[in-house]
């Protein structure tokens, strides 16, 4: 069964730092990788996804992650954060084929201090 | 173009009520989903349906009821409401012939007493 691990539920940095969301999944075969993002009392946005193209994904608001298949690993990154930036973010994994069901993370809330 | 639209956006129940959560999308899409979210739980899956006349049990569907009449509607049933449910309820949708990317209703989010 396919599972997936975010290192830090709460994760802060300070406006203009490195933004890192770690992510770890454990799949049977070769995922979709997803990074959504839940401000608050809002629902889910897709951020970016991995479908087996290019290793590194670039998504919206600056934000990017990298497919690194011996870590198993999909974390999220952004160069400089900003206060808009303040939300939960949550990694998913799906089977590819005909399994659309997608597991996801516990969540990070990530926090950005002025 | 609406996306997925859930009612009630607020719902307060007591133990033992009955009551249906609503979710209606206008793409055409194939497959929908219950999520429910809890505090450092992340979101769990339900119930969810890959077309109409289908549904098929996820990760915690005890409690909960299901069906698809129509490939827009997927309505979600609480025959018996208990404490234990109260959380966030998201509906969530895809085409079946995409990468599993989920479009997400707002959410609605219920209290049992």
């Amino acid at each position: 069964a396919q599972s997936v691990t975010q290192l830090g539920s709460h994760v802060s940095v300070s406006e203009g730092a490195l933004v890192l969301l770690r992510c770890n999944y454990s799949s049977s075969v070769p995922p979709y990788l997803f990074w959504y993002v839940q401000y608050p009392n809002q629902g889910l946005q897709l951020l970016l996804k991995y479908t087996s193209a290019a290793t590194l994904v670039k998504g919206i608001n600056g934000f990017e992650a990298e497919f690194k298949k011996s870590e198993t690993s999909f974390h999220l990154t952004k160069p400089s954060a900003h206060m808009s930036d303040a939300a939960e973010y949550f990694c998913a994994v799906s089977e590819r084929g005909s399994n659309y069901k997608l597991t996801f993370g516990k969540g990070t809330l990530l926090t950005v201090n002025p | 173009n609406a996306g997925v639209t859930q009612t009630p956006k607020f719902q307060v129940l007591k133990t033992g009520q009955s009551m249906t959560l609503q979710c209606a999308q206008d793409m055409n899409h194939e497959y929908m989903s219950w999520y429910r979210q809890d505090p450092g739980m992340g979101l769990r899956l339900i119930h969810y349906s890959v077309g109409a006349g289908i549904t098929d049990q996820g990760e915690v569907p005890n409690g909960y009821n299901v069906s698809r009449s129509t490939t827009e509607d997927f309505p979600l049933r609480l025959l018996s409401a208990a404490p234990s449910q109260t959380s966030v309820y998201f509906c969530a949708s895809t085409p079946l012939d995409g990468a599993n990317v989920l479009t997400f209703g707002a959410g609605s989010r219920l209290t049992v007493l």
